[in-house]
Formats: C-alpha cells, sequence, structure tokens
C-alpha cells in the first residue's frame, strides 16, 4: 500500500523567512496530493493541493510542487508569519475501490514561525 | 472552502457507554466521508470510509462492531463508538468528499475529542 514520509519533523524559522516541508510517496499511481494545516485542538485546513498532472501550483504565499518521477512533492511557504504556526500534513491518494482515492498521510510538520 | 461540521465538539462519557458523533457536509452534498482518529502528536489514521446508502468499509485493525458508522443521508455520517472504554478517548475527525471525477476534494470537520472516564 502507499506509504508517504514526510520531512522535517519539526521546523523553526524566523518571520520573513520560507519554508520548505518535503514528502515523498510510494504508490506510483497515486494523483492527489492536497497538504493540510492543523492548529491545535481543531480539524486539518485544506491549503493546497496538486493533481499529477501538474507540476507546480502557487496560491499568494504559499507554493507545491511535484516530481511524479521522483514520488516526491513540496510545500513552500515564502514570507512567514507568526500565524503560520502550526502543524502541516502532507497526504498521497491511495486507490480505492469506491471510486475515490483515500488519503495517506503523513507524520506531520510542526512549523514554528518566530516574530 | 468547504464547510464539514462536527457535533459535539468534545464529549466525555462512563466506561461502558455509547457516543455518537455526527458528521455533516453544510454545503455540498457527500456520497463518500471518512473517518479518522488522531492521538496527541500523532498524524491522522483512517478508521472507515463511509459511504451513501451502503455499509463502510474499515481498515484494517478497526473493529467494526465498536465502532458503528452510519452514512445516513448526502449531508450525514454518523459515527458510534460502542461500549466506550478509556483506550478509547481521542480526537476523532470526519471528513467529506466535495466534487467528483478528477476534481474532487476532501475536507475536514473540526474534530470531537471524546474522553472515556
Amino acid at each position: 500500500g502507499e506509504n508517504v514520509e514526510q520531512h522535517p519533523s519539526t521546523l523553526s524559522v524566523q518571520e520573513g523567512d520560507s519554508a520548505v516541508i518535503k514528502c515523498t510517496y510510494s504508490d506510483s499511481a497515486s494523483n492527489y496530493f492536497p497538504w493540510y494545516k492543523q492548529e491545535l485542538g481543531k480539524g486539518p485546513q485544506l491549503i493546497i493541493d496538486i493533481r499529477s498532472n501538474v507540476g507546480e501550483k502557487k496560491d499568494q504565499r504559499i507554493a507545491v510542487t511535484l516530481n511524479k518521477t521522483a514520488k516526491h512533492f513540496s510545500l513552500h511557504i515564502t514570507e512567514t508569519q507568526p500565524e503560520d504556526s502550526a502543524v502541516y500534513f502532507c497526504a498521497a491518494s491511495s486507490p480505492f475501490s469506491g471510486g475515490y482515492n483515500k488519503l495517506i498521510f503523513g507524520a506531520g510538520t510542526r512549523l514554528a514561525v518566530h516574530p | 472552502g468547504a464547510v464539514v461540521s462536527q457535533h459535539p465538539s468534545w464529549v466525555i462519557c462512563k466506561s461502558g457507554t455509547s457516543v455518537k458523533i455526527e458528521c455533516r457536509s453544510l454545503d455540498f452534498q457527500a456520497t463518500t466521508m471518512f473517518w479518522y482518529r488522531q492521538f496527541p502528536k500523532q498524524s491522522l489514521m483512517l478508521m472507515a470510509t463511509s459511504n451513501e446508502g451502503s455499509k463502510a468499509t474499515y481498515e484494517q485493525g478497526v473493529e467494526k462492531d465498536k465502532f458503528l458508522i452510519n452514512h445516513a443521508s448526502l449531508t450525514l455520517s454518523t459515527l458510534t463508538v460502542t461500549s466506550a472504554h478509556p483506550e478509547d478517548s481521542s480526537f476523532y475527525i470526519c471528513s467529506a468528499i466535495r466534487g467528483g471525477g478528477s476534481a474532487y476534494e476532501q475536507y475536514f470537520g473540526p474534530g470531537t475529542r471524546l474522553t472515556v472516564t
């Protein structure tokens, strides 16, 4: 089955710096790669996603890149702000007989942005 | 983004009792919903896939008789933890699929914190 590895587990940056989180996946059939932000005590919030037919996607300060050949994808946050501090999860779809791919999550990255 | 709600947001129950958690998609219909469990400082663990009008599909190691799932309508799925024990204490999160084909997205609810005493 699908396996997703996420690095680093913790990341500390100064406000204004960039943050990069990387994930690798094992199932070449995976075709959907969302990123979620989870604040303490809350559910994960979808912040950006990318599909296998696209190599890069950007939304304001957030961008995601996908390398299908190498089976890895990355989240890039520029001009970080203290409110970006949270746990970030990457996920990769795993083929599911019901028609929708179920998501397999990475272990998470705890991002701390210091003023 | 799409809105998924859960109720209750937190619940405390005594060992041996049952607890029902509701998950609703508020602004879209969802034929497929998922139930996850999350322990402190850990990732999300998929428990089961809930399909409207059919039986849920449980992940390996998840007891289907203990975690009853009912997807009663296109906007509501419920998870009932039966005969709860302290080890069932956890953060339970549902998610719902919006869209279809190659354009689907998965949105999560705010979670329900269950404490079994």
